[in-house]
């Protein structure tokens, strides 16, 4: 069955320091991957995705995430924080059907 | 721009009224989603929908049911609304040609005194 582990509660970072949210999954075939982040009392936006190719993923708001395959992870990335990134963080692996599952969240926290 | 909307951004409700969400996606999507979200616990599937008239139970359907007579809308419905229902309701929405990319709603934050 496809799972997602996100093993990080929390992260907290300096602002203008790098950031890295970590996510490994586990799926059969080829796997479809997701990061959604959501501010206090909003829904899930999205950030970013790979399907194919290129293991280097960039999206919205300065984000990226670079697929592993060996290591199976997907860890979502920035290169200089800021206090506006401070939200929850979530990763997630399409599984069975139609559907996607979610690892458990991350919240971020930036520290001016 | 794609829209996923709901019915009440917050709502508050007594014990044992039938309370109904109402999703709407503009999108022509033919995948419907409810999640409740608590903290601590994560995202949570309730009941999702691959086409109208079409629902399957996700992994805590007790004291939900659901309904999709449109393609468009998706409703979650509590049949004698509980204390333990009070949550952030999340609703969703995917298709294929976006590689089941799902698009959420803004939540409903449901209160059950």
């Amino acid at each position: 069955a496809q799972s997602v582990a996100q093993p990080e509660d929390q992260v907290n970072v300096a602002e203008g320091n790098p950031l890295t949210v970590k996510c490994t999954y586990s799926v059969s075939g080829n796997p479809y991957l997701f990061w959604y982040v959501q501010y206090p009392n909003r829904g899930l936006q999205f950030l970013l995705k790979y399907i194919t190719g290129d293991n280097l993923v960039k999206g919205s708001y300065g984000f990226e995430a670079e697929f592993n395959k060996s290591q199976t992870s997907f860890h979502l990335k920035k290169p200089s924080a800021l206090v506006s990134d401070s939200a929850l963080y979530f990763c997630a692996v399409k599984s069975a059907g139609n559907m996607l599952t979610f690892g458990g969240g991350t919240r971020l926290m930036v520290k001016p | 721009d794609v829209k996923v909307t709901q019915s009440s951004r917050y709502l508050v409700k007594r014990t044992g009224e039938k309370v109904f969400l109402e999703c709407v996606q503009d999108m022509d999507h033919e995948n419907m989603f409810w999640y409740r979200q608590d903290p601590g616990l994560g995202l949570r599937l309730i009941y999702f929908s691959y086409d109208v008239k079409m629902k399957e139970k996700g992994d805590i359907p007790e004291g939900y049911s659901v309904s999709r007579e449109k393609k468009e809308r998706f409703s979650l419905i509590l049949e004698s609304a509980s204390t333990n229902q009070t949550s952030m309701y999340l609703c969703a929405s995917s298709s294929y040609r976006d590689s089941y990319e799902q698009y959420f709603g803004p939540g409903t934050r449901l209160t059950v005194t």
